[in-house]
């Protein structure tokens, strides 16, 4: 069984600050993870993904996460926030077949 | 390149009817996902067809049910519709392991 838990609901960040997504997951076998953002309205864009390579991924608009096993951890950061990256963030674990399991998500919100 | 397309984009029901909901993937994949996402929490995988067969089903009762065509696009039915039913349904495509969604059909069952 797997599962993923995304520690905070909601994030407030101010524009230009670094943003801190937490997300940790729980599997028997080694997980391939991804993050996806959704706009409101919108579908869900991949933003980057972990398939048991680096454990430092770099993703689309300067987004990065970081697996680590120990902590079973696989949170996404940015250093600098824009105000386009309002949006939710969804952490996911794969099964290796194509089931994902989703987390709850986090609402990011950005003032000026 | 189209990505994964979606119809219709919405839908209003009323219980009891039934629904029918369409996804054509991106071009080179063979496998398409549904998920049903709820206003306010993350999607849940109802199922994933790949060779026109059901390979994987999440805890989602037999009212809903799928297909996949030779030309790879798919079908969602659900039967009996329920207003718990009300949610955005989301199609997602992949050739491996990563999936790309469509933008979703938002149904209302009233």
């Amino acid at each position: 069984a797997q599962s993923v838990t995304q520690l905070d609901s909601h994030v407030s960040v101010s524009e230009g600050t670094p943003v801190l997504l937490r997300c940790n997951y729980s599997s028997s076998y080694s997980p391939s993870l991804f993050w996806y953002v959704q706009h409101p309205n919108k579908g869900l864009q991949l933003l980057l993904k972990y398939t048991s390579a680096a454990t430092l991924v770099k993703g689309i608009n300067g987004f990065e996460a970081e697996f680590k096993k120990s902590e079973t951890s696989f949170h996404l950061t940015k250093p600098s926030a824009h105000m386009s990256d309002a949006a939710e963030y969804f952490c996911v674990v794969s099964d290796g077949w194509g089931k994902f399991q989703f987390g709850a998500g986090t609402q990011v919100v950005v003032t000026p | 390149d189209a990505g994964v397309t979606q119809s219709p984009t919405h839908l209003i029901k009323t219980r009891g009817q039934q629904v029918t909901l369409r996804c054509s993937p991106k071009s080179g994949h063979d496998t398409v996902s549904w998920y049903q996402q709820a206003l306010g929490q993350g999607p849940q995988f109802i199922f994933q067809y790949y060779e026109e067969e059901e390979r994987q089903r999440g805890n989602f009762p037999d009212r809903f049910s799928g297909h996949q065509f030779p030309n790879y696009s798919s079908e969602l039915n659900v039967n009996a519709l329920l207003l718990g039913d009300s949610a955005l349904y989301l199609c997602a495509s992949s050739s491996k392991e990563t999936q790309y969604f469509g933008p979703g059909t938002r149904l209302l069952v009233l």
